[in-house]
C-alpha cells in the first residue's frame, strides 16, 4: 500500500542552525501539508501546498519557515534559524484530489533543537 | 474557546468492552470529520472519515456526527489490546486545507 515517507526520522541541531525536513508524498497525490506536534500536545497545522504554491498557512508558519517541492517527488520544510521551541515531531501529509479523499500522514521527523 | 475539544483520558477498559470516544467543536462550518489512531512516536493513521452528519461503520468501528450538537463520536466494539493508542479527532471546513485536531484521547485496553 502506498505511504508517505519522511527523512530523517530524527534530527538534532543547534539553535540558530538551518534544517530541512524531507517528505515523499504518495505519488499521485496533489495536496501536501506539514503539521507539527510538540511532545504531549495536539497536532498543529503549519501549511498546505497545492499547484506549487502555499494555499494556507497558520500563524506558526512565520518567515523562518518555507516549503518547497523541488522535483516531482519530494516536499520539503525548511526552518531557517531554529529555536528551542521548534523542537517537535513534524508530520508531512498528502491527499489526492477534491471530494472525499482525506489526508494521509507520514511517520514524522523528530526535531530536537539544543 | 478552542476549536476542537477532546477529553485526553486516559481511558482504561477491559478487552471486549465497547469504547466511546468523543469530541466537541465550536465552528459550525466544519463539514469533514476524521478519526485518527496514533501509536507512540508514530504518525496519525486514518481510521474513519465522515462528511457532514450521520453514521458510518467500518468493521468494529462506528463514527457518528451530530452537527446540531457539534459533537462527534467514535465507537469501538469488542475492543482489543491492539486498539491501545491515542485517538485523535480532526475536522475541516473544506477538506482542502487546514485540519483542526483534538488533543487526543489515550486508550488502554487491558487483556
Amino acid at each position: 500500500e502506498p505511504e508517505v515517507t519522511q527523512t530523517p526520522s530524527h534530527q538534532v541541531t543547534q539553535m540558530g542552525q538551518e534544517v530541512i525536513l524531507r517528505c515523499v508524498p504518495i505519488s499521485n497525490h496533489l495536496y501536501f501539508y506539514w503539521y507539527r506536534q510538540i511532545l504531549g500536545q495536539k497536532v498543529e497545522f503549519l501549511v498546505s501546498f497545492y499547484n506549487n504554491e502555499i494555499s494556507e498557512k497558520s500563524e506558526i508558519f512565520d518567515d523562518q519557515f518555507s516549503v518547497e517541492r523541488p522535483d516531482g517527488s519530494n516536499f520539503t520544510l525548511k526552518i531557517r534559524s531554529t529555536k528551542l521551541e521548534d523542537s517537535a515531531m513534524y508530520f508531512c501529509a498528502s491527499r489526492y484530489r477534491d471530494g472525499t479523499d482525506t489526508q494521509y500522514f507520514g511517520p514524522g521527523t523528530r526535531l530536537t533543537v539544543l | 474557546q478552542k476549536e476542537v475539544e477532546q477529553d485526553p483520558g486516559p481511558l482504561s477498559v477491559p478487552e471486549g468492552a465497547i469504547v466511546s470516544l468523543n469530541c466537541t467543536y465550536s465552528n459550525s462550518a466544519f463539514q469533514y470529520f476524521m478519526w485518527y489512531r496514533q501509536y507512540s512516536r508514530k504518525g496519525p493513521e486514518l481510521l474513519m472519515y465522515t462528511y457532514s452528519s450521520g453514521n458510518k461503520e467500518d468493521g468494529r468501528f462506528t463514527a457518528q456526527v451530530d452537527k446540531s450538537s457539534k459533537y462527534i463520536s467514535l465507537f469501538i466494539r469488542d475492543s482489543q489490546p491492539s486498539d491501545s493508542a491515542t485517538y485523535l479527532c480532526a475536522m475541516s471546513v473544506n477538506n482542502f486545507n487546514k485540519f483542526y485536531f483534538g488533543s487526543g484521547t489515550k486508550l488502554n485496553v487491558k487483556p
